[in-house]
């Protein structure tokens, strides 16, 4: 079964604080992505990486980095939390392609609830 | 510029009762489309996909979805609606070309609550 693990599932933190969400995924995917979602907005992409140490800023990067140092696992940093970045996350993966196989189905985690104070 | 969208807030419909969740979409290009669901407190689940073929494509939990290319249209239908199937539905679509960045372009979601 495909898995897509997000370590922490409820988080609050302190405007300012520097703020590390963790992803792992155990289908040896190429590709992953850390989404945010907010009512009304659906899903906004934030970063996508296509391999190791590779990443490609999404619709809504400001205020985010991330950090993928080895092939299952892609973190998503804050550097300084603020308030309207109180959310939810959610890291996903799929494997590449290009083509029809662009059709490869995108894989998500439970998601990361995060409550910046 | 390219996007779905999911007219419908929120959709009630009686237990035993067929359920259609619309979804449009503006992309260049052949579209792959997605449905994905979302329980509450819970990650996104892949429900199905259209990438060629029939454009009646059918996926989990007894969930269809029928494409429509001159409606750009993938509504996703069930005969039967559960109390079980209530949950937050999502469209997603991939831009056929889009080369091997991955990125779903996702709708802002559809309620569905299914009342016994």
């Amino acid at each position: 079964d495909v898995k897509v693990t997000q370590s922490s599932r409820y988080l609050v933190k302190r405007t300012g604080e520097k703020v590390f969400l963790e992803c792992v995924q155990d289908m040896d995917h190429e590709n992953m992505f850390w989404y945010r979602q907010d009512p009304g907005l659906g899903l906004r992409l934030i970063y996508f990486s296509y391999d190791v140490k590779m990443k490609e800023k999404g619709d809504i990067p400001e205020g985010y980095s991330v950090s993928r140092e080895k092939k299952e696992r892609f973190s998503l940093i804050l550097e300084s939390a603020s308030t309207n970045q109180t959310s939810m996350y959610l890291c996903a993966s799929s494997r590449p392609g290009t083509g029809i196989s662009s059709g490869n189905t995108i894989y998500f985690g439970e998601g990361s609830w995060l409550t910046v104070v | 510029a390219q996007s779905v969208a999911q007219p419908e807030d929120q959709v009630n419909v009686a237990e035993g009762n067929p359920l259609t969740v619309k979804c449009t979409y503006s992309v260049s290009g052949n579209p792959y489309l997605f449905w994905y669901v979302q329980y509450p407190n819970r990650g996104l689940q892949f429900l199905l996909k259209y990438i060629t073929g029939d454009n009646l494509v059918k996926g989990s939990y007894g969930f269809e979805a029928e494409f429509n290319k001159s409606q750009t249209s993938f509504h996703l239908k069930k005969p039967s609606a559960l109390v079980s199937d209530s949950a937050l539905y999502f469209c997603a679509v991939r831009p056929f070309g889009s080369g091997n960045t991955g990125k779903l372009i996702f709708g802002q979601g559809t309620t569905l609550q299914v009342k016994p």
